[in-house]
């Protein structure tokens, strides 16, 4: 069964350091999303993207996030400067229709980013 | 904006019944879903409500109704590995793309 995959699953970085978490959605999927969770709290969306532009971000979601999909397979989230508060794990997902009622979201395993 | 309510936690012993109930005031309504984690994993999907009623699959059923904001997820003859958190989640009107916006979460613990 085809499954959304996630590179590293665990990354550990300094503050101010710039991390890229990758992942490869289901390979007929056209809407791809970022979510995270703090640890203890719950899932939050960060951003959508679909058509190779940003449908939809988050509060969360600010200028120090950006999202690429450099290639026909790869979907990456950069966080350019971390923060202590960006500790967090973060589910890539991917979905088949874009705005049909039935949407359902397949996640992928998740990196847990810590940041010292 | 976005609020969804279920409970913390719920404790139940195997083989019985467990209902989650979710509560939720959203801006727009395209659909519930309900979503299974276990700790340190990613959420699974279970279930999807978009009409109101029951919807049922296996030892798992999901309950809408929309005029009241309220959603159900039944677990049937619990097992062990049922112990997880349950997430409720909607997706609200958008003609591009459908975030979902979780609940905390119910964890359930099942008992022997």
């Amino acid at each position: 069964e085809p499954e959304v995959t996630q590179t590293p699953s665990h990354q550990v970085t300094q503050m101010g350091q710039e991390v890229i978490l990758r992942c490869v959605p289901i390979s007929n999927h056209l809407y791809f999303y970022w979510y995270r969770q703090i640890l203890g709290q719950k899932v939050e969306f960060l951003v959508s993207f679909y058509n190779n532009e940003i449908s939809e971000k988050s509060e969360i979601f600010d200028d120090q996030f950006s999202v690429e999909r450099p290639d026909g397979s790869n979907f990456t989230l950069k966080i350019r400067s971390t923060k202590l508060e960006d500790s967090a794990m973060y589910f890539c997902a991917s979905s088949k229709h874009p705005g049909t009622l039935y949407n359902e979201q397949f996640f992928g395993p998740g990196t847990r980013l810590t940041v010292l | 904006g976005q609020n969804i309510d279920q409970p913390t936690e719920m404790t139940a012993t195997e083989g019985a019944i467990v209902q989650i109930n979710c509560t939720y005031q959203t801006s727009g309504f395209n659909g519930l879903f309900w979503y299974q984690q276990h700790a340190g994993e990613a959420p699974t999907f279970l279930s999807y409500n978009v009409l109101d009623g029951l919807e049922e699959k296996g030892r798992f059923s999901s309950f809408l109704s929309r005029s009241k904001g309220y959603s159900y997820l039944l677990l049937k003859e619990l097992q062990m590995k049922d112990s997880a958190s349950y997430l409720c989640a909607v997706s609200p009107i958008k003609a591009a793309g459908n975030k979902l916006t979780f609940g905390g979460g119910t964890r359930v613990l099942v008992k022997p």
